[in-house]
């Protein structure tokens, strides 16, 4: 089965610094998607960021970008420039096909940006 | 642009009442994704459906049902209720042509079990 590990239940940055939130995975699959996504506490989830398992190129979303290193099974998001809005729960997400298109989670971690 | 919509968004239920949540994908989407979210915890898969057939199923006990209807709506059926099923209930949809794996998701429904 695949597993999703944040190895980081908290972490705080401050105002317009970079922050670095890791994620590693398990599959065996060669084939996947994996997104990082943000809970602010309205507990909205909403999509931040989405990488394809076959692109070498790391996905970029204005201030937010990742590095995927495949062979590691390791999805990290940074972000730069951090910004009061950016203070929430993050989860980093997998996805296949041939786990019928689920999403399975780590287990969040939680941003906190202080001014 | 229309977004997943969720109701209720929050009901409060006894021990052993029954629950029953709707969830309205974004139009032309044809899959639908139900997740439960404990305090605390991350999205737990529960059952999705694909053009109104069971696609997959998750860690979804025996006292929840839920289907999709021919207007692409789902009903989350929840009965016998316990007090661990106090929880935020996601529904999600995603298309098939927009993209593997993205799914969109609705507002939650939070409940309450007493």
């Amino acid at each position: 089965a695949q597993t999703v590990t944040q190895s980081q239940p908290e972490m705080s940055v401050q105002e317009a610094e970079t922050v670095t939130l890791s994620c590693t995975y398990d599959t065996s699959e060669s084939d996947y998607y994996l997104f990082w996504y943000k809970q602010p506490p309205s507990r909205q989830m909403i999509l931040v960021i989405r990488q394809e398992a076959y692109k070498q190129q790391n996905a970029t979303e204005n201030r937010f970008s990742v590095n995927f290193q495949k062979a590691a099974k390791s999805f990290s998001l940074k972000i730069s420039d951090s910004q009061l809005g950016d203070a929430a729960m993050y989860f980093c997400a997998y996805t296949a096909e041939t786990s019928g298109s689920r999403l399975t989670f780590g287990e969040g971690t939680q941003l906190t940006v202080n001014p | 642009a229309a977004g997943v919509i969720q109701s209720p968004r929050h009901l409060i239920k006894e021990k052993r009442e029954t629950a029953t949540l709707k969830c309205y994908p974004i139009p032309r989407h044809d899959t639908v994704y139900w997740y439960q979210q404990g305090p605390g915890q991350d999205p737990q898969f529960l059952i999705s459906f694909y053009e109104k057939m069971q696609s997959d199923k998750g860690s979804i006990p025996d006292r929840f049902s839920a289907q999709q209807f021919s207007d692409y709506h789902s009903e989350l059926n929840m009965s016998s209720l316990e007090l661990g099923d106090s929880a935020l209930y996601f529904c999600a949809s995603s298309c098939l042509f927009a993209g593997m794996g993205e799914q969109f998701f609705g507002p939650g429904t939070r409940l309450t079990v007493l």
